[in-house]
């Protein structure tokens, strides 16, 4: 089975609407990353959290919000999408130390907001 | 601030070597890692410097050069399975997350 998972994979939206994606992981990792890849702007941060309850504001952040409810568990919410976020999002996880460590990626989650 | 720059792509025939490169601004030096991406997936470890010099593991090499604020990807004996994007990430400042390049797309043709 795979450490991170994301679902959904693939999710077709209209604009104004609400959407969550979620991430779990089996790898017993605190720390929890958020990002999206559009072409030819590379994976960009959005969200990241080191622990239950713990949010932090990425690069890329304004129109998104996140919740930690467990350590496994880091979703991602769009509260009105628009167009313009439509992209490829992935959530990464990190071992206990230091961002250092090697990050873990899920498979993806590719957005359409129409 | 921090910055990445890598080539945008790159093109190369089965058997042969490419090099890929990418330079680096950054405060607090903390380590560089590559990553290897085919289209449409998720972003795969490659490898991880820290110290200046070479660091081999099968066919990847990679270079870590800290008072250049340089470093490759070094592909030997491509193959196909190699075509895919590469991006170079070193940690940001306060040491909370990774900071990624753009990515290089490299392309093996037969």
């Amino acid at each position: 089975d795979a450490d991170v998972t994301q679902t959904p994979r693939n999710r077709i939206t209209k604009t104004g609407k609400r959407i969550m994606l979620e991430c779990s992981q089996t790898k017993g990792h605190d720390r929890m990353y958020w990002y999206r890849q559009d072409p030819g702007l590379g994976l960009r941060l959005i969200y990241y959290s080191f622990d239950v309850k713990d949010i932090n504001k990425g690069e890329i952040s304004d129109g998104y919000s996140v919740s930690r409810q467990a350590q496994a568990k880091f979703s991602l919410s769009l509260e009105s999408a628009i167009p313009n976020q439509t992209a490829l999002y992935f959530c990464a996880t990190t071992g206990n130390a230091d961002s250092a460590d090697t990050q873990y990626f899920g498979p993806g989650t590719r957005l359409t907001v129409l | 601030g921090q910055n990445i720059d890598q080539p945008t792509e790159m093109t190369a025939t089965e058997g042969a070597i490419v090099q890929i490169n990418c330079t680096y601004q950054t405060s607090g030096f903390n380590g560089l890692f590559w990553y290897q991406q085919h289209a449409g997936e998720a972003p795969t470890f490659l490898s991880y410097n820290v110290l200046d010099g070479l660091e081999e593991k099968g066919r990847f090499s990679s270079f870590l050069s800290r008072s250049k604020g340089y470093s490759y990807l070094l592909l030997k004996e491509l193959q196909m399975k190699d075509s895919a994007s590469y991006l170079c990430a070193v940690p940001n400042q306060a040491g909370t997350a990774l900071i990624f390049g753009k990515g290089t797309t490299l392309s093996v043709s037969s």
